[in-house]
C-alpha cells in the first residue's frame, strides 16, 4: 500500500540543539500531520497542515506543508529532554468516500541533558 | 485529549482463544479505528468505523473483526488468537476523517 518516507529514522541530539525531519511521498496530499508518542502512551497529534505552502506553529515546534504538497516538514527550536519521543507523520488522501491517514514509520528523537 | 479509554490495558493470553478489546469514546466522534502497533511497521490500520453499525476493512484485517452498535464504543475481536497479534493495539476518534485522537492503547500478548 502507500507509504510515506519519514527520515531520519533516530536521532540523537544535544539539549538546546534545534532539530529537523521531514516526511514525503510519491503523492499527493490534502492534510498533513504531525504526532508524538511518548513510551508506552498513545500517539498525541501535534500540528495539523491542512493547504500547500501552510506553515503552523504550536510552541517550539513549527511544521510546514510542502508546495508540491507531497512533503511535510517538522523543525523543534531549542530542544530540551522531554522533547524525547517517536515522531509520526502522516498524510490525508482524498480518494472519494475512502479517505484514510497514511502514515510514515516514525523519527525516534533521544535528548542528551 | 478525546475521552479515549481502552480496557484491558494490558492482556495475556494462549494461542487459539478468542479475545475482544473494548474502545470507549466520550466526544460523540462519528470515526473510530482499530490500528496495531509493531516495530519496524509503524501504526497499521485494522478497521475503522464511520459510524454506528458501519464498519470497513484496513490494511491488515485478517483475523479481525469488529463491532460498533453504539456511537462511543467500538469492539475489536480476535476470533482465534495467534501469537502474530501480539501487539499493542490502539484506538483512535475523530470527528471527520483529517484528525485522529489516540487511546492510550492496549498491550496483547499471545503465547
Amino acid at each position: 500500500g502507500q507509504q510515506l518516507n519519514q527520515s531520519p529514522q533516530s536521532m540523537f541530539i544535544q539539549e538546546g540543539e534545534d532539530v529537523s525531519m521531514n516526511c514525503t511521498s510519491s503523492s499527493i496530499f490534502n492534510t498533513w500531520l504531525w504526532y508524538k508518542q511518548d513510551p508506552g502512551e498513545g500517539p498525541v497529534l501535534l500540528i495539523a497542515l491542512y493547504k500547500a505552502g501552510e506553515l503552523t506553529s504550536n510552541g517550539r515546534l513549527t511544521a510546514q506543508f510542502g508546495i508540491t504538497r507531497k512533503d511535510s516538514f517538522l523543525n523543534i527550536s531549542a530542544s530540551i529532554p522531554s522533547d524525547v519521543g517517536i515522531y509520526f507523520c502522516a498524510g490525508l488522501t482524498n480518494a472519494g468516500n475512502n479517505r484514510k491517514l497514511i502514515w510514515g514509520l516514525g523519527t525516534s528523537l533521544a535528548v542528551n541533558p | 485529549d478525546a475521552g479515549i479509554t481502552q480496557s484491558p490495558r494490558h492482556k495475556v493470553t494462549e494461542t487459539g482463544t478468542p479475545v475482544t478489546l473494548r474502545c470507549h469514546q466520550t466526544e460523540n466522534h462519528r470515526y473510530m479505528y482499530w490500528y496495531r502497533q509493531d516495530p519496524g511497521h509503524g501504526l497499521r490500520l485494522i478497521h475503522y468505523s464511520y459510524g454506528v453499525k458501519d464498519t470497513d476493512k484496513g490494511e491488515v484485517s485478517d483475523g479481525y473483526s469488529v463491532s460498533r452498535s453504539k456511537t462511543e464504543d467500538f469492539l475489536l475481536t480476535l476470533e482465534s488468537a495467534t501469537s502474530s497479534q501480539t501487539s499493542v493495539y490502539f484506538c483512535a476518534t475523530g470527528p471527520g476523517t483529517d484528525t485522529q485522537y489516540f487511546g492510550p492503547g492496549t498491550r496483547l500478548t499471545v503465547l
